[in-house]
Order: C-alpha cells, then structure tokens, then sequence
C-alpha cells in the first residue's frame, strides 16, 4: 500500500550482525504492529507502539515509533538464523483497529 | 486445542464454484477479520465482524459473503470462484477493537481457482 512503505523489501546478514527495517507513513499513525511470518505459515505478533518517541524491546527485537508518529524502525541485534522471516508492519489510521493498512514485508535471510 | 484455526489448509477449485473457508478461534474475542494476501499487494482486509451478526466491508470485498451466527465461527464464502481469488487467505481475531488490541493471526488457507 502507498500508505504504508516498508524497507528494505529484502535483507540477507551475516549472523551476529545488527540490521535496521524501516515503516514509513504517509499520515498519521494511532498505533503501528510488528509482526513476524515464517514461510507458509500465519503471522506472529511482536509489538505494538502508540505513543510518539514510545519504544520496546523483546529479547533482541527493539521498535521505537518517532515523535512525529509516522514512522517506525525495527531493530534487531546480533542476528540469529532464528530471525529469519518476513516482517510486516500494520498501521492503524483511525485508532480502532479494525481496518488495518499493512506493508509488502521485509524479507529477511540469515545466514550462519 | 485452543488458538484460531482454519480449515481446509489447502483447496483447489473450478472457475465457477462455491467454496467456504473457515475460521474458528477458542478466546471467544468479539473482533474477527479476514484477510488475504498476495505477492505485490500484501495483507488486505476483505470483512471484518464487531460481533455475532455484525459485519462490515474491508478494503476488497467484491466476490465474498461472510456471515457469523456464533462469537467463534467466521466463514468465508466465495460465490462464484474467480482465478483472481487465487490467494493465501489469513483469518484473525482480536479481543476488543482500539489501538492497544493485536489481532491473533491463523495458519493461513492456500486457495487455488483454476
């Protein structure tokens, strides 16, 4: 969706390597979800941000939300191939979170 | 077993036909939406349900009919199967709507029209 641009659309790291996806907005943000799919399978839920500057962390996935509300970055540390997947960030424009608008994905390969 | 499941996994259909994807889930959460999802398009919402009974249009709806007599069962219907409907299909469910509720995510219907 033109609402909502994620990058890079794929990633392949080194293990132990950081690696930074981006979701960019193109209006305001209510909230912003991260979600992990593994191939061929449904999508797992990481964080969900509301407040601008807000920022979480989960083992070794960090999202933070910028004060403007309209973009958010996912941060991984020291890769493992167990982050492999696809990332999507889903965004919620009307802060009912019923009609989400969600990004292409993040492809990302780790290689041992 | 607890959790949202979807049946079937897989199916291929004709050109033509009905066929119905379901959708259960054990939490008893008031908020079931459809999805599906395409190469280039990525997760779009065909309907979404507050409640039993209640139902509204997502962003594609064209060409599916839903309906949700009871809290944990969302089935959706395609009328008349397209090659355009040719799609991974993801149910979801969320207990409230508002921005602090994730939606739980099922495995995922693979749908074939030939």
């Amino acid at each position: 969706s033109q609402e909502l641009e994620q990058s890079p659309q794929s990633l392949i790291v080194q293990e132990g390597k950081n690696l930074t996806i981006n979701c960019t907005s193109s209006k305001t943000l209510y909230g912003l979800y991260w979600y992990k799919q593994k191939y061929g399978e449904g999508l797992i839920f990481l964080m969900m941000l509301q407040k601008g500057g807000e920022e979480k962390s989960h083992e070794k996935i960090t999202a933070k939300l910028d004060e403007k509300k309209q973009q958010s970055s996912l941060h991984i540390t020291a890769s493992q191939p167990s982050h492999a997947g696809i990332y999507l960030c889903g965004a919620d424009h009307a802060g009912n979170n019923r009609k989400l608008i969600w990004g292409l994905g993040t492809s990302l390969a780790v290689n041992p | 077993d607890a959790g949202i499941t979807q049946s079937p996994r897989y199916k291929i259909t004709e050109t033509g036909r009905q066929v119905t994807l379901m959708c259960h889930q054990t939490w008893s959460h008031s908020y079931m939406f459809w999805y599906r999802q395409d190469l280039g398009h990525g997760l779009r919402l065909i309907y979404y349900s507050a409640a039993a009974d209640i139902t509204d249009k997502g962003e594609v709806p064209d060409g599916y009919v839903v309906s949700r007599s009871k809290t944990e069962n969302f089935p959706l219907t395609l009328e008349s199967a397209t090659r355009s409907q040719t799609s991974v299909y993801f149910c979801a469910s969320s207990l409230l709507a508002g921005a602090t509720y994730e939606q739980y995510f099922g495995p995922g219907t693979r749908l074939t029209v030939t």
